[in-house]
C-alpha cells in the first residue's frame, strides 16, 4: 500500500524559511495537499494541488512536488504559523485517500 | 458562505454502533462538484480519512474500516452522516466532517466532534 512519510519534527527560527517534505513512490506524478492544524483546531488547508494556494492562505506558504518528495515551504516563519502539518493524496491505484504522519512545526 | 456542523452523541458504548451527522449550510448536497467526507483524530494522534461520498454516487471507504462503516446522504436535510459499527476503545477520536475534490483536496472543514467510546 502506498505510504506518505513527514519528519516527525521541523524547528526553525521567526523569519527563516520552513521546509516540510512529504515522501511517497512517485509522488510527483500525484495531487498532494498540505493541511495546518493549531491546537484544537479543524485542520485548513494552505497548499492544493501540488503548488496552488487556497483564497486567504499568505503568499509565504508555497509547493513543489517532484519525484519522490513533494514540499511545503514556509517564509518568513511567524509565531502564528506553530502548528502541526500535514499531507495528502488520493491513491487511485487503492481508492484511497492517504494522510502523512504529521510534523509538527516549532517556531523558536 | 459554506459551513459544516458535526453532531453526534459524545459518549458510545463498546460494541455499540456510532452515528454522527454533518448537516451542511451555504451549499446543496447535491452539488455536483464535490465531495463530502468524513476524517478522524484519535487524541494526540494524526488525522485518518474514513471515507467519502463522491458527486457519481461513488462511496469511497478506508479498507481499514469498510467493513464497519457506512456513509449516506440525506438530500431532504441537506446533510450526510456516518455509522460505524461494533466501536471500541481505538475509535475514540475527533471526527471531522468536510468538503473537497480529488483535485483540490479538502477545502471545508467542520470545527469537529469528540466521540468517547467507553462503558
Amino acid at each position: 500500500s502506498y505510504v506518505l512519510t513527514q519528519p516527525p519534527s521541523v524547528s526553525v527560527a521567526p523569519g527563516q524559511t520552513a521546509r516540510i517534505t512529504c515522501g511517497g513512490s512517485n509522488i510527483g506524478r500525484k495531487s498532494v495537499h498540505w493541511y495546518q492544524q493549531r491546537p484544537g483546531q479543524a485542520p485548513e488547508l494552505v497548499v492544493y494541488d501540488g503548488a496552488d494556494r487556497p483564497s486567504g492562505i499568505p503568499e509565504r506558504f508555497s509547493g513543489s512536488n517532484s519525484g519522490n518528495t513533494a514540499t511545503l515551504t514556509i517564509g518568513g516563519v511567524e509565531a502564528g504559523d506553530e502548528a502541526d502539518f500535514y499531507c495528502q493524496v488520493w491513491d487511485i491505484g487503492s481508492d484511497q485517500w492517504l494522510f502523512g504522519g504529521g510534523t509538527k512545526l516549532t517556531v523558536l | 458562505q459554506v459551513q459544516l456542523q458535526e453532531s453526534g452523541p459524545g459518549l458510545v458504548k463498546p460494541s455499540e454502533a456510532l452515528s454522527l451527522i454533518c448537516s451542511v449550510s451555504g451549499d446543496s448536497i447535491t452539488s455536483t462538484s464535490y465531495s463530502w467526507g468524513w476524517m478522524r483524530q484519535p487524541p494526540g494522534k494524526g488525522l485518518e480519512w474514513i471515507g467519502n461520498t463522491h458527486h457519481t454516487g461513488r462511496t469511497f471507504y478506508n479498507s481499514s474500516l469498510r467493513s464497519r462503516v457506512t456513509i449516506s446522504v440525506d438530500t431532504s436535510k441537506n446533510h450526510f452522516a456516518l455509522k460505524m459499527n461494533s466501536v471500541t476503545a481505538a475509535d475514540t477520536a475527533i471526527y471531522f466532517c468536510a468538503r473537497g475534490s480529488f483535485n483540490a483536496g479538502w477545502w471545508i472543514w467542520g470545527q469537529g466532534t469528540l466521540l468517547t467510546v467507553s462503558s
